[in-house]
């Protein structure tokens, strides 16, 4: 079965460092979403890639977050600087484009900024 | 505002069926009820979705409400790899939002 990779699958960073994740989605699915999952709630969409371009990043917080797709195909989602709040579940997800289905997410990154 | 709401948390004997209730009372005519887990330090994984008329798969069954108000989750036969937390999600079939909310902890016990 296709998977959602994503790395590191953890990460432990010094507020105000930079750090980057990656994913690499399904293959063929044109859609692919950040996520990011606070310990003990729900996921909360940061941004919506259609192909290479940006369709919904109105929850990304642009001051310290980018996020890029340059080939629509595998992204990488940047925290500069990070800060104590930013710990977290970073989780990326693919979809088919035009189609009804569920999105297909990957084990994620778990952030811990000290 | 929340589409949906669950309740936070649930248990269920193992072996024994699993019911777990969402409210959508604001729905629209084009909105799908979709249902994910997420089992713990995983992504959460796609379960089912539907429009108006019970579906099965594999995994679950779901049944939605003749006023499509409300649905449930059923899991026929639950096992401890069950435990998860269960996600009920209403959207469009293409749109943009998947908003998870809260969810529901189901814990299936021994």
């Amino acid at each position: 079965e296709a998977e959602v990779a994503q790395s590191p699958r953890y990460k432990i960073t010094e507020k105000s460092q930079a750090v980057a994740f990656w994913c690499d989605p399904i293959s063929g699915h044109a859609t692919l979403y950040w996520y990011r999952q606070i310990l003990g709630q729900g996921p909360e969409l940061l941004v919506q890639f259609q192909d290479e371009s940006v369709v919904d990043d109105s929850q990304l917080p642009k001051d310290r977050f980018s996020a890029e797709r340059l080939k629509g195909v595998d992204s990488t989602l940047k925290i500069q600087p990070a800060e104590l709040g930013d710990s977290a579940m970073y989780l990326c997800a693919s979809s088919p484009f035009g189609q009804g289905y569920g999105y297909t997410f990957g084990s994620g990154t778990r952030l811990t900024v000290v | 505002d929340a589409k949906t709401t669950q309740p936070t948390s649930m248990d269920c004997a193992e072996g024994r069926a699993a019911n777990l209730p969402c409210n959508h009372s604001t729905i629209s005519g084009n909105e799908y009820v979709y249902w994910y887990r997420q089992i713990h330090s995983q992504g959460p994984q796609y379960i089912i979705h539907g429009l108006k008329n019970n579906e099965t798969n594999e995994m679950a069954s779901l049944i939605i409400t003749e006023d499509r108000k409300s649905s449930t989750l059923i899991l026929p036969h639950a096992t401890l790899r069950d435990t998860a937390v269960y996600y009920c999600i209403v959207r469009v079939a293409d749109g943009n939002d998947m908003r998870f909310g809260a969810g529901t902890r189901l814990t299936v016990k021994p």
